[in-house]
């Protein structure tokens, strides 16, 4: 089955910027999303189709991808971007979760 | 704004089936998009279970198709979901949400979730 790798953790430092990965075989020639999740909230997505950002989404979140890594950039991180993001990609017809990145602000 | 409330027993007994509904407001299933159903064990991260469109036409996990049933109630404006032979490792936060990427007949290679209920703990347990 397809896989979709992330680094269990990334930290970052308040107004500086935070990058996570998400790694999977030809992710290059799929999609990838992302969604943030906050303790005891459902998640939310904060970027679809690599790049765009839906409405509501504060401009300090990007999506870029090279090869077959996806990238998900947040500018300028305040602490209240503190939580786990997970990518999602399509493959075989088959909707595939990253194991997801939990990301402090410290 | 589409809103979703999932809503079924927060307690199944292991082998028992468990049964969830997801019932949406502000927008009817039948003018479009597919429904999905993702699960979140505890301390994990989320698993997605099938979509389904009003039509009928769904997708499912495979690790999950054997045990599951998505259907659609139009009139209700509601999707449900079935998962039969429950054991202790299907205790999660089961959510429903808006599957977006997808026409009547298939989801492209570009889909995601963007809205999605609050989600309703189910434990298994005896």
């Amino acid at each position: 089955s397809y896989e979709l790798t992330q680094p269990p953790s990334v930290s970052v430092s308040p107004g500086q910027t935070a990058s996570i990965t998400c790694s999977g075989d030809k992710l290059g020639d799929k999609y990838a999303c992302w969604y943030q999740q906050k303790p005891g909230q459902s998640p939310v997505l904060v970027i679809y189709q690599d790049t765009e950002r839906p409405s509501g989404i504060p401009e300090r979140f990007s999506g870029s991808k090279s090869g077959n890594t996806a990238t998900l950039t947040i500018s300028g991180t305040p602490a209240m971007d503190e939580a786990d993001y997970y990518c999602q990609a399509w493959d075989s017809s088959t909707v595939v979760f990253g194991g997801g990145t939990k990301l402090t602000v410290l | 704004q589409v809103q979703l409330q999932e809503s079924g027993p927060r307690l199944v007994r292991p082998s028992e089936t468990l049964s969830l509904t997801c019932a949406v407001s502000g927008y009817s299933i039948s003018s479009g998009y597919y429904w999905g159903w993702i699960r979140q064990p505890p301390g994990k991260g989320p698993e997605w279970i099938g979509s389904i469109y009003h039509s009928g036409s769904t997708y499912c996990n495979p690790s999950l198709k054997s045990r599951v049933t998505i259907s659609a109630d139009t009139s209700k404006n509601q999707v449900s979901l079935k998962l039969s032979s429950v054991t202790a490792a299907d205790t999660a936060v089961y959510y429903c949400a808006r599957h977006q990427g997808c026409s009547s007949t298939a989801c492209y290679a570009y889909n995601w979730f963007d809205s999605w209920g609050q989600g309703t703990l189910v434990t298994v347990s005896s």
